[in-house]
């Protein structure tokens, strides 16, 4: 069965800490890899898609990798607006572009 | 201007009630999606249609049906409410097209609270 999960669920850093998120995930056939930050009371707001092993994207203190079991978020030096839940979810071959979503990270960076 | 919009953001109803949710897209994609966000913040898809026409229909309870007028709108029924379908719902559109990076855009979510 095609899973996906994240880690930690929660991860607190202070201001300037830098730390890496984790998804993992067992799929039959990988067609991309999503990430997106959710805001409370917000909808997920796209970050990156990584779609080949090796690829990478970066995106201010964010850097997003892809290897062939895993995807990591990199935060750099965060910020305290850098708080929110990061949603990594995959899309499959063949799934008529659907994402699989894990259950996120919930990040707060405090000062 | 608001790409994926959805109304209303806020929904309070009683057991047994029906309701719909309406949702628009102005990106010109030709794909919409209904997910659903539990309380333990999962997201999981329900529906998916590609220009108006049923793509995806992940064993929801057909007490849940969508409809399509057109690619640009997406809405969502709910008849009989039950106290499980408590959860916020989110409307999604895409550009199809296997040679196209179709990232996903959501939008800003409705929060239907059954009592």
């Amino acid at each position: 069965e095609d899973q996906v999960t994240q880690s930690p669920e929660a991860l607190r850093l202070q201001e300037g800490e830098s730390s890496s998120l984790n998804c993992s995930y067992t799929v039959s056939g990988l067609r991309g890899l999503f990430w997106y930050r959710q805001d409370p009371g917000k909808g997920p707001e796209f970050l990156f898609t990584l779609y080949s092993a090796g690829e990478e994207k970066e995106k201010e203190r964010l850097k997003a990798t892809l290897t062939k079991k895993e995807s990591f978020l990199h935060i750099t030096a965060p910020k305290p607006e850098d708080s929110a839940t990061y949603l990594c979810a995959v899309q499959l071959t063949g799934t008529a572009s659907k994402l699989t979503f894990g259950t996120g990270t919930r990040l707060q960076v405090t000062l | 201007d608001t790409a994926v919009s959805q109304t209303p953001k806020y929904l309070v109803t009683q057991m047994g009630n029906d309701k719909s949710i309406k949702c628009e897209q102005n990106l010109g994609h030709d794909t919409m999606y209904w997910y659903k966000q539990d309380s333990k913040k999962f997201l999981k898809i329900m529906f998916s249609y590609n220009n108006k026409e049923l793509i995806i229909n992940e064993t929801v309870p057909n007490r849940f049906s969508p409809k399509s007028p057109d690619k640009a709108h997406l809405n969502l029924h709910i008849n009989s409410l039950e106290l499980g379908d408590s959860a916020v719902y989110f409307c999604a559109s895409s550009q199809s097209g296997q040679q196209l990076r179709n990232t996903i855009y959501f939008g800003e979510g409705s929060w239907l609270t059954v009592v």
